[in-house]
Parts: structure tokens; sequence; C-alpha cells
């Protein structure tokens, strides 16, 4: 079936702009995380959302970065003025069932902010 | 909240040879071990995972090893070959929490 998929593939913007990002996760798939990739770093968290719960926020890095999650489904990342520091990759994933199985990744927004 | 430190962060090695590269985790509660292989420009992929109530899981060539009393776990991959050039991360959490990322080990296989 359809793995992740996130859009835009690309997007670059200037500073002070806002920007949104969108999360397609697999298909019955109850958990979706966002991280941020800056180049040749490591994974930083963002957001996870598992099913109602309230979301885990605490990896948002200012209160320029919001997220939604809209019928358990789709995601939208929103970074607010944005600034050069936030350009990177934006890599979105899901699990069917936190805790339980695999995390699987979108192939991610590269933000670039000039 | 868990904390996974990540060691090394960059590994050469010559093909044939074996890596290994180790992960420690502060919460005890934890009970899910995966590791995620990245190569360049492409997105984190789930290689080998294991859970608490094992000790060691293979998959042909690689390998992982969890140590509960010191709290650490480990990757192992035998017989290198180029194409395990890439990002490895590995990861902890308990049940339902989020998961835990280490910073990532850059491995590269010498020719």
């Amino acid at each position: 079936g359809a793995g992740v998929s996130q859009s835009p593939s690309n997007k670059v913007t200037e500073k002070g702009k806002d920007v949104e990002l969108r999360c397609d996760p697999i298909s019955g798939h109850t958990a979706l995380y966002w991280y941020r990739q800056s180049l040749g770093q490591g994974l930083e968290f963002l957001i996870y959302f598992q099913g109602n719960s309230a979301p885990d926020k605490s990896g948002l890095p200012s209160d320029r970065f919001s997220a939604e999650r809209t019928g358990g489904s789709v995601s939208t990342l929103t970074i607010q003025r944005t600034q050069q520091e936030d350009s990177a990759v934006y890599l979105c994933a899901s699990e069917i069932l936190a805790g339980t199985d695999t995390q699987y990744f979108g192939p991610g927004t590269r933000l670039t902010v000039l | 909240g868990e904390n996974v430190e990540q060691h090394p962060s960059t590994l050469s090695v010559q093909e044939g040879d074996s890596a290994v590269i180790k992960c420690t985790y502060s919460d005890s509660a934890s009970n899910y071990f995966p590791w995620y292989k990245q190569e360049l420009g492409k997105r984190p992929q789930l290689i080998i995972d294991i859970r608490s109530n094992v000790g060691e899981k293979k998959d042909q060539r690689i390998a992982v090893t969890l140590n509960k009393t010191a709290k650490h776990f480990s990757l192992h991959i035998t017989e290198t070959q180029p194409e395990d050039s890439a990002v490895y991360f590995c990861a902890a959490r308990e049940g339902n929490e989020k998961l835990t990322f280490g910073t990532g080990t850059r491995l590269t296989i010498i020719p």
C-alpha cells in the first residue's frame, strides 16, 4: 500500500513568511511524529500525536512552531515568521499503534529560508 | 524522560570487517529498541529491533544485543559491504511513550 507522503517536497521561502508542511500518514496508523533534521545532523523530535490523546509538544523549539492532526489522519506543521535557522528537512513518521510496530518515515520536506 | 546516547559518532571499517555501534539509555522501563538506517538523501528505515524480553536478535549479517542490567544495546554488522555505508540511529521507548533517538553514527565502509 501507499507509504507516508509529505508535501511539498521542497519549499523555499523568505525570512519572516509563514509556511505549512503537510503529512499524510499510512491509513490506519494511530501515531504520527514530526522530526527536524539539519544537514548532516540527527533526528530532532518536534511533536508526537497518539490517537485521541493530547499531543506531546515537548520538542517544539519555539512558539512559532505548531502542528495539528485533523480527524486522526493528515497532519500540518506550521512555522510562523520563518528564520534562516529553520532551514532543514522536516520528516514525518507514522506507526500503526504506538509502542508495538515500526515507525515509517515520509520522504521529508526540505525547507530553505532565504 | 528517556535519554539515549550513541557512540561512536563516526566509524570507518574495511570492507569485510565487522562494525559495532553502541547505545545506552536512561529509563529502565524502556522495553523496545529499534535501529534505523539512513542512506544519503533518503529517509530512515528500520533494519532490526529488539524487545526487552530478548537478549539478542539476528537477521543475516546484522544483530542486536541488549543488556538490560547495564541499560545498553548494540548493533553488530558482520562482513561489511559498501552498501552498509549510511547513518545508523538507535532508539528506545517504553510502551506508548514517544520513541527517543540517539544522535546517529556515520558508518563508512572502505573498499
